[in-house]
């Protein structure tokens, strides 16, 4: 089975611009999380997706961070503006069903974001 | 929230020895599922070992296996005879029907 797909994997830009992330999940899986990862710290949960829905964006700086699941598939996480803390790892994962809390995370690769 | 705490911010064991990452978490779930994942330089999350709540038989996945204490809240990774491979950062994970949180993670050193 193919896993989570993730582009670009590195990004760098200035403060005050724009950027935005790509995540294709696993195929089937009703579940989908972007995570935020900065150095030296575990992942922090920005938003989860169940189909095109968004069960949980409590943590998720809504005033320049915004993210989407169209058709239920692929998601998309934009950042405008940018801040210099916001340099960090956005890693995408993927799960079976939210109800299904067994089932394990499924993750991509992460795109490495540096702000300027 | 339920809160997941990684004492270790580093180990580091000789190749071949047993080492031990320790992890507690604070919850007053009953049903809930706790998971190791590695994450090596190229940064994808990989599934080590996972383990349900109510079964009292701890896990095993080859070199790697848990000891879960539910009482203590304490799910612990031990690795034995470590191998070059096995150096990364070690993250526990909480995951109910409501949480999935993670710990600060543990950077394992393996020395040659």
């Amino acid at each position: 089975e193919a896993g989570v797909a993730q582009s670009p994997r590195y990004k760098i830009i200035e403060k005050r611009q724009s950027v935005a992330f790509w995540c294709n999940p696993i195929s089937g899986h009703a579940t989908l999380y972007w995570y935020q990862q900065i150095l030296g710290q575990g992942p922090k949960l920005l938003i989860q997706f169940q189909n095109n829905g968004v069960v949980d964006d409590s943590q998720l700086p809504k005033d320049r961070f915004s993210a989407e699941r169209l058709k239920g598939v692929d998601s998309t996480l934009k950042i405008q503006p940018a801040k210099l803390e916001d340099s960090a790892v956005y890693l995408c994962a993927s799960s079976l069903n939210r109800g299904s809390y067994n089932s394990p995370l499924h993750f991509g690769n992460g795109t490495r974001l540096t702000v300027t | 929230a339920q809160t997941v705490t990684q004492s270790q911010p580093e180990m580091s064991v000789q190749e071949a020895e047993t080492v031990t990452l320790s992890c507690t978490y604070d919850t007053s779930e009953s049903d809930y599922y706790l998971f190791w994942y590695k994450q090596p330089p190229s940064r994808q999350m990989i599934l080590v070992i996972r383990q349900e709540a109510y079964k009292q038989q701890n896990a095993t996945e080859n070199r790697f296996s848990v000891n879960f204490q539910k009482a203590a809240k304490s799910f612990s990774l031990k690795i034995s005879d470590s191998q070059l491979g096995d150096a990364a950062m070690y993250f526990c994970a909480y995951r109910s029907a409501h949480w999935i949180n993670f710990g600060k993670g543990t950077h394992l050193i393996i020395q040659p």
